[in-house]
């Protein structure tokens, strides 16, 4: 069965640091998410992207982040200059339609020290 | 704006025993979707069910089944037949229909299975 993967499953990192995190979603989605859960609390919403584009963010993604799409597989997310409160599990999950169900990858744990 | 929320942070089941789990949520909107998502340990996200808001029969995956009361804005999971594997964190989850696509997420209810 197709499932979402990403790299690396756990990201150490100075604060001030650039990291990327990397997701590859099922192949014949469009639609790709990223979400973050800081430990203990909810799953938030950070960005949807389709057609190479933005489509929606949330407040918490804001100039430190971006979203790439660089070849037909890959979808990461950057955090240019991480800062402790950033340390959390991300999610990526992708649909193949919008109002498909989206699908989530194993998750990033990232720790910013 | 749309919130979901769960107000059992934790239940405890017997094996083999049925278990509800509540969400309500509140839009104002006519068209959306909504989830449930489970969360063992490892943390991966895993989709238990979906439910239409428009198809008024209650969606039903294995030993999975939800009460949809549309109109109450209700959204309860059970589980019949626990098993130990079923032990994990339960997030409800709205999405909405015509505009907004993300998913938002209650806070979660811990559920433990007990041998």
């Amino acid at each position: 069965e197709p499932e979402v993967t990403q790299t690396p499953s756990h990201q150490v990192t100075q604060m001030g640091q650039e990291v990327i995190l990397r997701c590859v979603p099922i192949s014949n989605h469009l639609y790709f998410y990223w979400y973050r859960q800081i430990l203990g609390q909810k799953v938030e919403f950070l960005v949807s992207f389709y057609n190479n584009e933005i489509s929606e963010k949330s407040e918490i993604f804001d100039d430190q982040f971006s979203v790439e799409r660089p070849d037909g597989s890959n979808f990461t997310l950057k955090i240019r200059s991480t800062k402790l409160e950033d340390s959390a599990m991300y999610f990526c999950a992708s649909s193949s339609d919008l109002t498909d169900t989206q699908y989530f990858g194993p998750g990033t744990r990232l720790t910013v020290l | 704006a749309q919130t979901v929320t769960q107000s059992q942070p934790e239940m405890s089941v017997q094996e083999a025993e049925t278990v509800t789990l509540s969400c309500t949520y509140d839009t104002s909107e006519s068209n959306y979707y909504l989830f449930w998502y489970k969360q063992p340990p490892s943390r991966q996200m895993i989709l238990v069910i979906r439910q239409e808001a428009y198809k008024q029969q209650n969606a039903t995956e294995n030993r999975f089944s939800v009460n949809f009361q549309k109109a109450a804005k209700s959204f309860s999971l059970k589980i019949s037949d626990s098993q130990l594997g079923d032990t994990a964190m339960y997030f409800c989850a709205f999405q909405n229909g015509d505009s907004s696509y993300k998913l938002i997420f209650g806070s979660g209810t811990r559920l433990l299975v007990r041998p």
